[in-house]
């Protein structure tokens, strides 16, 4: 399967850790997008990249918040001293810079705060 | 970005075609208009997308009137495996403008048998 792939699908971790999500996009998408998605509601944005350069952070993406992606590959979604607030689901997705509004997703990260 | 409006929920019977309408008043000349389909616990899945007029894919029909301030989802045939929710969307597709997707609640389908 050459999709976009999201690891771990589910994490269930107690108030003030720290979590760290995966992403890894299609192959040949310089493009890369982290959402935030809670239940009954549309995809939220938090930022994007640009081959291994973020471009754009959402006012949602608190200083808690902190993403990468080293090489233009893969992207990590690290939060920090999670809160309940955090649970929700993270969408990864990515696309060719030429057609931004056809994303590819990811099956999501479910994350659970406790 | 245009801000758009649908119904929250819609239901529909098997075999039956499904139109789903959205309203997009502001909509600018360089907007086109985008629909994604999710499944529960997956990501949005990108259906169609156009500009203007008629547009038909394996999947879907978008139909888009002249003055571009609403556009019509049609899905031919749904079966029970339609169920899921539909967001429409519009915004620039041309790279270095708007970059984020901006979705909005949905309309929730539900086919019965």
């Amino acid at each position: 399967d050459t999709g976009v792939s999201q690891d771990p699908r589910h994490k269930i971790t107690k108030r003030g850790q720290n979590v760290t999500f995966r992403c890894d996009p299609i192959s040949e998408h310089n493009r890369l997008y982290w959402y935030r998605q809670t239940l009954g509601q549309g995809p939220e944005f938090l930022t994007y990249f640009q081959n291994e350069a973020q471009l754009e952070k959402s006012r949602l993406l608190s200083d808690r918040f902190s993403a990468e992606r080293p090489k233009g590959s893969f992207s990590t979604l690290e939060i920090q001293r999670t809160e309940q607030g955090d649970s929700a689901m993270y969408l990864c997705a990515s696309s060719l810079v030429s057609v931004y509004n056809e994303q590819f997703f990811g099956p999501g990260t479910r994350l659970t705060v406790l | 970005l245009a801000k758009t409006t649908q119904p929250i929920s819609m239901d529909s019977y098997e075999g039956q075609e499904v139109n789903i309408t959205c309203s997009h008043n502001n909509i600018a000349t360089n907007d086109y208009i985008t629909w994604y389909q999710q499944f529960p616990s997956q990501g949005p899945r990108f259906i169609i997308q156009g500009y203007k007029t008629k547009v038909t894919n394996e999947v879907a029909s978008l139909f888009i009137p002249a003055d571009r301030k609403s556009s019509t989802l049609s899905l031919p045939r749904v079966s029970l495996s339609d169920t899921a929710v539909y967001y429409c969307l519009v915004g620039p597709a041309v790279s270095g403008s708007a970059r984020q997707l901006t979705f909005g609640s949905g309309t929730q389908l539900t086919v019965l048998p």
